[in-house]
């Protein structure tokens, strides 16, 4: 089984600085999906971004960026110029390439914005 | 609707009794899932709909577990004989197709007692 580790519990981040965040995963699959979701309090999980393992480019969405290491499984995230509506937990997923949208989750961390 | 709609918003229940939750996916969304969270951890898929069938049931943690989707919308995950360790936030979400982008609703946070 797939197994998704996030290591860093809280992060925390001046306002309109950058904060990254860490995740690595085991897989013995050469294609895969990888995922970054955002959990507020609200509890409803939203894709931030998303990146094909087939791909050798870094995903970005706006101030979102992965860095997307193959070789060592290593998928981080750099949230710049953050906000104060990022703050949030965040959660690294993997999926099969193939199938259905099983995800496994990390830990998560916790992103807390300092005004 | 919108959006996933998840009711009850909060559950509290005691050690024993049986409680129903229920998932009302985006209209259209052919693929739904159930996945379950607890304190401090990521969620856990439970069970995945393809239209009304269970296609992949595996990640139903006891025969206490049980869902259905019976008109391939609406989905209910029913719990037997609650126990304690099943306080969780059970999150629910749907997707255009097998592998679509999933969306996910606000959850339905159960307390047993």
């Amino acid at each position: 089984a797939q197994t998704v580790t996030q290591s860093q519990p809280e992060m925390s981040v001046q306002e309109a600085e950058t904060v990254t965040l860490s995740c690595t995963y085991d897989t013995s699959e050469s294609d895969y999906y990888l995922f970054w979701y955002k959990q507020p309090p609200s509890r409803q999980m939203i894709l931030v971004i998303r990146q094909e393992a087939y791909k050798q480019q870094n995903a970005t969405e706006n101030r979102f960026s992965v860095n997307f290491q193959k070789a060592a499984k290593s998928f981080s995230l750099k949230i710049s110029d953050s906000q104060l509506g990022d703050a949030a937990m965040y959660f690294c997923a993997y999926r099969a390439l193939y199938g259905n949208n099983r995800l496994a989750f990390g830990k998560g961390n916790q992103v807390v914005v300092i005004p | 609707g919108a959006g996933v709609s998840q009711t009850p918003s909060n559950k509290v229940t005691e050690k024993g009794k049986y409680v129903e939750l229920r998932c009302d996916p985006i209209s259209g969304h052919t693929a739904l899932y159930w996945y379950r969270q607890s304190l401090g951890q990521g969620p856990e898929f439970l069970i995945y709909f393809q239209g009304t069938g269970a296609a992949d049931d595996s990640g139903l943690p006891n025969d206490r577990f049980f869902a259905v989707r019976p008109e391939g919308s609406v989905s209910t995950l029913k719990i037997q004989r609650t126990e304690r360790g099943d306080s969780a936030v059970y999150l629910c979400a749907s997707s255009l197709g097998e592998a679509g982008e999933l969306f996910f609703g606000e959850g339905s946070r159960l307390t047993v007692l």
